[in-house]
C-alpha cells in the first residue's frame, strides 16, 4: 500500500445502528495514525492519535483499533446518532522528525433519524 | 484549547488578482504551520510547511512564487495566491502544531477560493 485508503467512501446508517469503517496505510516507516472527525463548515477535530500495534482507543461511543504490521485501522461507532454525521478522515504520520500527514479521502457518514 | 481560525472562509476573485488567506492559532503558540489544498473528491494534500521566522518548505509540484507563505509570528501564517487562475479554485486549509516535537496538528475551518 503506497497511499492512505479509506473505505467505504460514504455510508448511510439508521439512528441507533453501529457502524465501522477502515483506513489502510503503508506499514513501512510507520510512526502514528490519526483519526479526525470533520463536520461541514467546521475545523477537522482530532479524535485519536495511535502509535502502538494492537492499540485500542475509545472516546464515548467511538473507538478505534490499530494494526501496524498489516497497515490498517478500524473506527467503530456504537449506536450512531444524527450528530455523528460527518466525514471521518484518517492520516498516516511517517518518520520521526517529519511532520507530514498523509490523508485518506475520508468516509462520509450520514446518520438517518 | 488548541483553536485555529482561518479567514476568510470563502472568497471569490477575478482571474489575475491575488488573494491572501490568514491562519491564526488563538490560544497557543504555533511553532509550525501547514497549508493543505483539497480538490473535489480528493484527499487533503500538503502544500507547504512553515516555521516561524524562516522560509516555508514547499512540497514537490507546488510553485513557491505562486503560493507565498509568511509565518511572521508564532500565531499567524498567511498564504497569498498570486495572480490567481481558475485552476487555483480549491479548498485551502491550514493547521498548526505546537512545539518542535509535537506531531499533533490542529486545523482551521478552511477557505473556499473560487477564481472566475
Amino acid at each position: 500500500i503506497l497511499n492512505v485508503e479509506q473505505s467505504p467512501q460514504s455510508l448511510h446508517v439508521q439512528e441507533g445502528d453501529s457502524t465501522n469503517f477502515t483506513c489502510s496505510f503503508p506499514s513501512s516507516n510507520f510512526y502514528a495514525l490519526h483519526w479526525y472527525r470533520w463536520e461541514t463548515a467546521k475545523s477537522p477535530e482530532a479524535l485519536f492519535v495511535m502509535t502502538l500495534n494492537g492499540d485500542e482507543k475509545k472516546k464515548g461511543r467511538i473507538s478505534a483499533t490499530l494494526n501496524t504490521k498489516e497497515g490498517y485501522s478500524y473506527l467503530y461507532i456504537k449506536g450512531s446518532q444524527p450528530e455523528d454525521s460527518a466525514t471521518y478522515l484518517c492520516a498516516s504520520f511517517s518518520g520521526a522528525g517529519s511532520y507530514q500527514l498523509t490523508f485518506g479521502k475520508g468516509t462520509k457518514l450520514s446518520v438517518i433519524p | 484549547g488548541a483553536v485555529v481560525s482561518q479567514h476568510p472562509s470563502r472568497v471569490i476573485c477575478k482571474s489575475g488578482t491575488s488573494v491572501k488567506i490568514e491562519c491564526r492559532s488563538l490560544d497557543f503558540q504555533a511553532t509550525t504551520m501547514f497549508w493543505y489544498r483539497q480538490f473535489p473528491k480528493k484527499s487533503l494534500m500538503l502544500m507547504a510547511t512553515s516555521n516561524e521566522g524562516s522560509k516555508a518548505t514547499y512540497e514537490q509540484g507546488v510553485e513557491k512564487d505562486k503560493f507565498l507563505i509568511n509565518h511572521a509570528s508564532l500565531t499567524l501564517s498567511t498564504l497569498t495566491v498570486t495572480s490567481a487562475h481558475p485552476e487555483d479554485s480549491s479548498f485551502y486549509i491550514c493547521s498548526a502544531s505546537m512545539g518542535t516535537s509535537s506531531y499533533e496538528q490542529y486545523f482551521g475551518p478552511g477557505t473556499r477560493l473560487t477564481v472566475t
